[in-house]
């Protein structure tokens, strides 16, 4: 079990309303990334963070976007919602940003439904 | 296009039943290779990282290896515990964050 959490577990929302998720990261990890997982895929890379800077971005839209606050922590927000948004929300932390240098630890995800 | 593609989608094998999970990729340069284990309702969780062809990792039943265009994973004599999704990812040289995931292998081993 990694230290990374996440919050909500579950949120259902409808298309146009707006959303936060929260990631907390394992202590001492300065670096988090958030990806997005549709059912029975794989997931997409949305941004990372590190030292409450944007650290890189992957193929999503303007209104994903993301905070990372001085103790770490992150949120993700999403702006007018579509039913495509429908997923589970993973993020991820790290000691460093460089992918591969250090291990990633990934919460359980927050599972958003979006009707 | 960088692409990731993992085979088969799903394998069921019996316990003690070895097989391989395939990966192959499409990128300008490869940084690292990853392979994640996830679980129904969690987060992936780390097993290998792979730098250079010819390199192999393993891990308990798990091997991992590396050529030019594809990895494998090996799984040796395998239990009903090995069951999940694996999933292999990539890192392009010239990213430092980004990291492309495929759509992963569901496997399933019967007692």
């Amino acid at each position: 079990e990694t230290g990374v959490t996440q919050s909500p577990t579950h949120l259902i929302k409808t298309r146009g309303q707006q959303v936060t998720l929260r990631c907390s990261s394992q202590s001492g990890h300065n670096t988090v990334s958030w990806y997005q997982q549709a059912l029975g895929q794989g997931p997409q890379f949305i941004f990372q963070y590190y030292r409450e800077e944007e650290n890189g971005r992957g193929n999503f839209p303007p209104r994903f976007s993301g905070l990372q606050f001085p103790n770490y922590s992150s949120e993700l927000n999403v702006n007018a919602l579509e039913l495509d948004d429908s997923a589970l929300y993973l993020c991820a932390s790290s000691l460093v940003p460089r992918v591969g240098e250090d291990t990633q630890y990934f919460g359980p995800g927050t599972r958003l439904t979006v009707l | 296009e960088d692409q990731v593609t993992q085979s088969p989608e799903a394998l069921r094998l019996q316990e003690g039943e070895s097989s391989s999970l395939n990966c192959s990729y499409t990128v300008s340069g490869l940084r690292g290779l990853f392979w994640y284990r996830q679980d129904p309702g969690k987060g992936p969780e780390f097993l290998f990282t792979l730098y250079s062809a010819g390199e192999e990792k393993e891990k308990e039943r798990l091997k991992a290896t590396l050529t030019k265009k594809e990895s494998f994973l090996h799984i040796t004599a395998p239990k009903p515990e090995d069951s999940a999704t694996y999933l292999c990812a990539v890192q392009e040289e010239s990213s430092a964050s980004k990291i492309i995931f495929g759509s992963g292998t569901r496997l399933s081993i019967r007692p």
